[in-house]
């Protein structure tokens, strides 16, 4: 079983359309849990860390369910600019980062 | 501040060559990383650091040496360049917030290409 899986997409949305991702990780001991932003030919960028009791930033919503090793990111109101790769990273240890390969989301107008 | 740096954007070498991929950061992180991406398999790790003189292997170590001689810079070594290490490489650099590694941010990447 892959560490951290993502569908890689693409996810078609309109602009305005409300958008779910998920990723799901399989080391029960993980303890930090964020998304990244990767534009194409770019480095990747912290979106937002998730916490247990879920967060929100925006039009951004992350969430995370241990008991199912499960993490989202709703994006709602999608903008053309939300186009992008985004990529489900986990911690475990102190600084063991595992990346998913990412989803690809495409906004079109 | 410049964030990281890397250098150089882009290289293509020969098989067999050797090369150096430099980083640095001025955000006086003590934590730094090398990655590769390719297609289809996401960011992997190589090596990484806790701090100067300090570095251990990652996922996908071997063809590559790695040294911290100061908190700054942090290169990455391509011993006998072979075609497989076709890539784009990301140094990644991170506060550490007690024993956990905080949020990495990521140089612009360096385009490599091994003929």
């Amino acid at each position: 079983r892959k560490e951290v899986e993502q569908d890689p997409g693409p996810f078609n949305v309109p602009e305005g359309a409300t958008v779910a991702f998920n990723c799901t990780y399989s080391n029960s001991a993980s303890q930090s849990f964020f998304w990244y932003r990767q534009d194409c030919r770019k480095e990747p960028k912290l979106l937002m860390s998730v916490y247990s009791s879920g967060n929100e930033d925006g039009r951004f919503t992350a969430q995370l369910n241990r008991a199912s090793q499960y993490i989202s990111l709703l994006i709602r109101d999608s903008k053309l600019s939300d186009s992008a790769t985004y990529l489900c990273v986990v911690l475990s240890g102190y600084s063991t980062l595992t990346f998913g390969k990412g989803t690809m989301l495409l906004v079109s107008p | 501040n410049a964030g990281v740096t890397q250098t150089p954007k882009f290289q293509v070498l020969k098989t067999g060559q050797s090369m150096t991929l430099q980083c640095a950061q001025d955000m006086n992180h003590e934590y730094m990383s090398w990655y590769r991406q390719d297609p289809g398999m996401g960011l992997r790790l190589i090596h990484y650091s806790v701090g100067a003189g300090i570095t251990d292997q990652g996922e996908v170590p071997n063809g590559y040496n790695v040294s911290r001689s100061t908190t700054e810079d942090f290169p990455l070594r391509l011993l006998s360049a072979a075609p497989s290490q076709t890539s784009v490489y990301f140094c990644a650099s991170s506060s550490m917030t007690g024993k956990s590694t905080d949020t990495q941010y990521f140089g612009p990447g360096t385009r490599l290409t091994v003929l």
